[in-house]
């Protein structure tokens, strides 16, 4: 069972275009990260959001945290190329926070 | 600062074969994190340590996997014997004090055949 369930999978689109992707729990977090992964690397952070309703940009990239602190998203603004990879949220085990459980992930391809 | 260095970047080896994963955290960090990741089961922690210690390693899959943190800088995963369903890409990580960003080193990507 997948604590941190993320949609869509798979995402595919052109230049240009407007996607928002979703990651989503029945659990409260204190927290919430995003990460991206190019292929042949690991993980890199993008943001980390820690507020419930808190909304957090980053140049084309707008992230928010859900009211109850159970789901967040992504939504990034005239997707280029560079934007193509893995995208994963992760948040912190409740008990002391050392270690994160992360998302199924969303897959995206960016069409030149 | 190199970040986190892996070692190998690829491996294959046979089924039945011992197999030796390496990581060197970034300097002054505290925490280490070993993980699996997999088409099927995304990304997976398998265990990790704080100040050389293993703190939970819950997500070993089994007796075949060990790891040890004999210095700060330096840890190791092994496998032995290694099984074919063991292919994924293994990634270590480091972090400081507090719930931070964890630095994710580049992976080696096991096959085992």
């Amino acid at each position: 069972t997948q604590l941190l369930e993320q949609s869509p999978q798979f995402l595919s689109i052109q230049e240009g275009e407007n996607l928002t992707v979703y990651c989503n729990s029945s659990s409260v977090f204190s927290s919430l990260q995003w990460y991206r992964q190019e292929p042949g690397e690991g993980p890199v952070l993008l943001v980390t959001v820690v507020t419930g309703g808190e909304v957090k940009k980053l140049k084309r990239l707008t992230f928010q945290f859900g009211d109850a602190r159970k789901d967040s998203s992504l939504h990034i603004t005239a997707a280029q190329p560079g934007d193509t990879g893995l995208y994963l949220c992760a948040g912190p085990t409740p008990n002391t926070g050392n270690q994160f459980y992360f998302g199924t992930g969303t897959s995206l391809t960016v069409i030149p | 600062d190199a970040g986190v260095i892996q070692s190998p970047r690829h491996e294959v080896t046979e089924m039945g074969q011992e197999v030796t994963l390496r990581c060197k955290p970034i300097s002054g960090h505290d925490y280490l994190f070993w993980y699996r990741q997999t088409m099927m089961r995304g990304l997976e922690l398998l265990i990790y340590f704080n100040n050389n210690v293993p703190i939970d390693d819950s997500g070993m899959p089994e007796d075949r996997f060990s790891a040890k943190m004999p210095n700060a800088s330096f840890s190791t995963l092994k496998i032995q014997p290694s099984e074919p369903r063991d292919s994924a890409v293994y990634f270590c990580a480091s972090r400081g004090q507090g719930v931070g960003e964890q630095y994710f080193g580049p992976g080696t990507r096991l096959t085992v055949t």
